[in-house]
């Protein structure tokens, strides 16, 4: 089956920095690549996701890059606020298996 | 507003009890999923759900069951025989039946075995 690995576990970034988490995935068979972020005690919301057709995908000051051949992913956030401290999953997937998640990154934002 | 509803948001159990965990949508979504939560760990499949009285077992599904009598609900129950039950629950709907797709996630139910 897939197998993710995310990096970091912990992330802390001066605000208005910017921040980048990654992610591997093992399946080449997968192709679709969702993040999500979650607030304390809440569920997680998705913020950002990309196919395998396509290299890279931005909203605002959230990106995302795809590297198929590497088979790695990443999200990219851009001049950082105090809102976007949470926890940051990826994942993949897009088979029948459906998605496999990382096991997330707790991202500060130092003010 | 449309969305899920996640009952109760805590809960206390005691060894070899039985517990069920209610799973509210009203976005008319086809789809239901149960996630489990564990610190430090990503979220892990337990069972899902592509149409009423249907549903498949996810990654980590024994010691639990489900039921999905009506396309609004899908509660879990968590039994005696889950050895480490502790955990955040997260119940999630996607539009369509697929896999995949953005999933739409309630907002959790903690439970705690004493």
């Amino acid at each position: 089956g897939e197998n993710v690995e995310q990096h970091p576990s912990t992330l802390s970034v001066q605000e208005g920095d910017s921040a980048v988490i990654k992610c591997t995935y093992s399946d080449s068979a997968s192709n679709y690549f969702p993040w999500y972020k979650q607030e304390l005690g809440k569920g997680p919301q998705l913020i950002i996701d990309i196919r395998s057709n396509v290299g890279e995908k931005k909203d605002q000051r959230i990106a995302v890059t795809l590297n198929k051949t590497a088979k790695h992913f990443s999200l990219h956030i851009t001049e950082t606020q105090p809102e976007d401290s949470a926890v940051y999953f990826c994942a993949a997937g897009g088979g029948a298996d459906g998605l496999t998640f990382g096991k997330g990154t707790h991202l500060i934002i130092q003010p | 507003d449309g969305g899920i509803t996640q009952s109760p948001k805590y809960l206390f159990r005691k060894e070899g009890q039985n517990v069920t965990l209610s799973c509210e949508q009203n976005l008319n979504h086809d789809a239901m999923y149960w996630y489990r939560q564990d610190p430090g760990q990503g979220l892990r499949l337990i069972y899902y759900s592509q149409i009423v009285n249907d549903f498949q077992k996810g990654d980590i599904a024994e010691g639990y069951s489900v039921s999905r009598e009506k396309k609004e609900s899908f509660p879990l129950t968590v039994t005696s025989a889950q050895k480490n039950p502790t955990a955040f629950y997260l119940c999630a709907s996607t539009r369509q039946g697929a896999l995949t797709g953005e999933l739409f996630f309630g907002e959790g139910s903690r439970l705690t075995v004493l």
